[in-house]
């Protein structure tokens, strides 16, 4: 199972929007309505931001959304703010388990 | 509020086996899959495997599997990775997670394990 496919670096200045994408293929990401996404500061444990694509665990802020279309799946963040600053990493269900992304590194200008 | 406390560093030579602890609280142990994941230095997230611990059964992912075993015992909450066969590619951060549906909602604080001659 290949890893999803993530851009390696995104940026934006405070107050802007940006999003993540994450590429599968249709036995995962297209094939499944089960992405997630985390965010993890360095030395930290993953945080879950994203599940099901689009739902929110309670207590992330409404800042973060997710989206999908076909085999690619996107994490929105608006209004960045310094702490956002971390690796953003996907997920999807497979038949056989779960893949992960190749990480993006979120840089706050 | 659930909680999983994972077992402390270890070091180890290669060729040889290491087993990893994720104790959890707060929540019923037996219903939720335990899943692993492990980070290698500098590198992103990689699934092993999950066990159910109310039906003891553990599935595996593909690069891992006859050298990686996840056991649960429902009596302590507490769950188990071994890894075996163990080279310095397996040096990394092992962190266990609590699935929630199709996700890993709640983390350990993870484990180093280091693997050195």
């Amino acid at each position: 199972q290949s890893a999803l496919t993530q851009p390696a670096s995104v940026s934006g200045s405070p107050g802007q929007s940006i999003t993540i994408s994450c590429t599968g293929t249709s036995s995962d990401v297209g094939g499944y309505n089960y992405v997630s996404w985390y965010q993890q500061h360095p030395g930290k444990a993953p945080k879950l931001m994203i599940y099901d694509v689009s739902n929110r665990p309670s207590g992330v802020s409404n800042r973060f959304s997710g989206s999908k279309s076909g085999n690619t799946a996107s994490l929105t963040i608006s209004g960045l703010q310094a702490e956002d600053e971390a690796d953003y990493y996907c997920s999807s269900y497979t038949s056989s388990g779960y893949v992960f992304g190749t990480g993006t590194k979120v840089t706050v200008l | 509020q659930v909680q999983l406390v994972q077992s402390g560093a270890e070091v180890k030579k290669p060729g040889s086996s290491v087993k990893v602890s994720c104790k959890a609280s707060g929540g019923t142990f037996s219903s939720y899959a335990i899943s692993w994941v492990r980070q290698a230095p500098g590198q992103g997230l990689e699934w092993m495997g999950r066990i159910i611990p109310i039906l003891g059964i553990a599935n595996y992912a593909q690069k891992f599997q006859g050298r990686v075993t996840i056991t649960a015992d429902k009596s302590t909450s507490t769950a188990y990775m071994e890894l075996s066969s163990l080279r310095s590619e397996d040096t990394a951060v092992y962190y266990c997670a609590r699935d929630f549906r199709w996700t890993q909602e709640y983390w350990g604080q993870g484990t180093l394990v280091t693997v050195s001659s």
